[in-house]
């Protein structure tokens, strides 16, 4: 079946660090790949998203790109703030009919000044 | 403001009791979900909608029942609450032409 796998954290930075959060997945087909980011106390938003093998999703200076080749989709970002500590989720699904979300278990990042 | 609105935010009920977590959307979504969310689990699919009239198991949905009667409107239902339905509940809605997701704010149940 399909699955996501997230490294484990917590993944501590200090501000202005270059971040890295590992995603791969399994999947039968050609899946759409998301980032989901969590606030404390807060549902969870969309951080960005890529539909096809090389898209490459982008918003609020994260990135990730989607690599059929080793089935991955990290996230990265250039320079973290303390506002960006937060819980990250990868998610996959199908695209076709009704998408299921499947979540990895998601990964907390503590910035600090 | 448009979103995913659910009540309430906190519960606390007694083993065996019964309750209905409201969820509403205001964007004309086809698409309604509920997932559960538990520590070192993720999130998972209790029950999903792809339409007003349709609904559908997901991979938890041991315990829980789903209605949709409006577009608008997915309640989750818990017809006899245990200890291992202590979680925080989201419920969630999507335009089947884009692929991202908007989540309510949860609802923290707890099972005592």
């Amino acid at each position: 079946g399909n699955s996501v796998t997230q490294m484990e954290g917590p993944v501590t930075l200090s501000e202005e660090a270059f971040l890295t959060i590992n995603c791969t997945y399994t999947a039968t087909g050609y899946p759409s790949l998301f980032w989901y980011v969590q606030y404390p106390g807060e549902g969870l938003q969309l951080l960005l998203k890529a539909t096809k093998a090389d898209d490459k999703g982008s918003n609020k200076g994260f990135e990730a790109t989607y690599r059929k080749e080793t089935t991955s989709f990290h996230l990265e970002k250039g320079s973290v703030q303390v506002s960006d500590s937060a819980v990250y989720f990868c998610a996959l699904s199908k695209n076709t009919g009704f998408q299921k979300l499947v979540f990895g278990t998601g990964t907390r990042l503590l910035v600090s000044p | 403001n448009a979103g995913v609105t659910q009540t309430p935010k906190f519960q606390v009920l007694k083993t065996g009791q019964s309750m209905t977590l409201q969820c509403a959307q205001d964007m004309n979504h086809e698409y309604m979900s509920w997932y559960r969310q538990d520590p070192g689990m993720g999130l998972r699919l209790i029950h999903y909608s792809v339409g007003a009239g349709i609904t559908d198991q997901g991979e938890v949905p041991n315990g829980y029942n789903v209605s949709r009667s409006t577009t608008e409107d997915f309640p989750l239902r818990l017809l006899s609450a245990a200890p291992s339905q202590t979680s925080v509940y989201f419920c969630a809605s999507s335009d089947r032409r884009d692929y991202g997701y908007t989540f309510g704010s949860g609802t923290r149940l707890t099972v005592v």
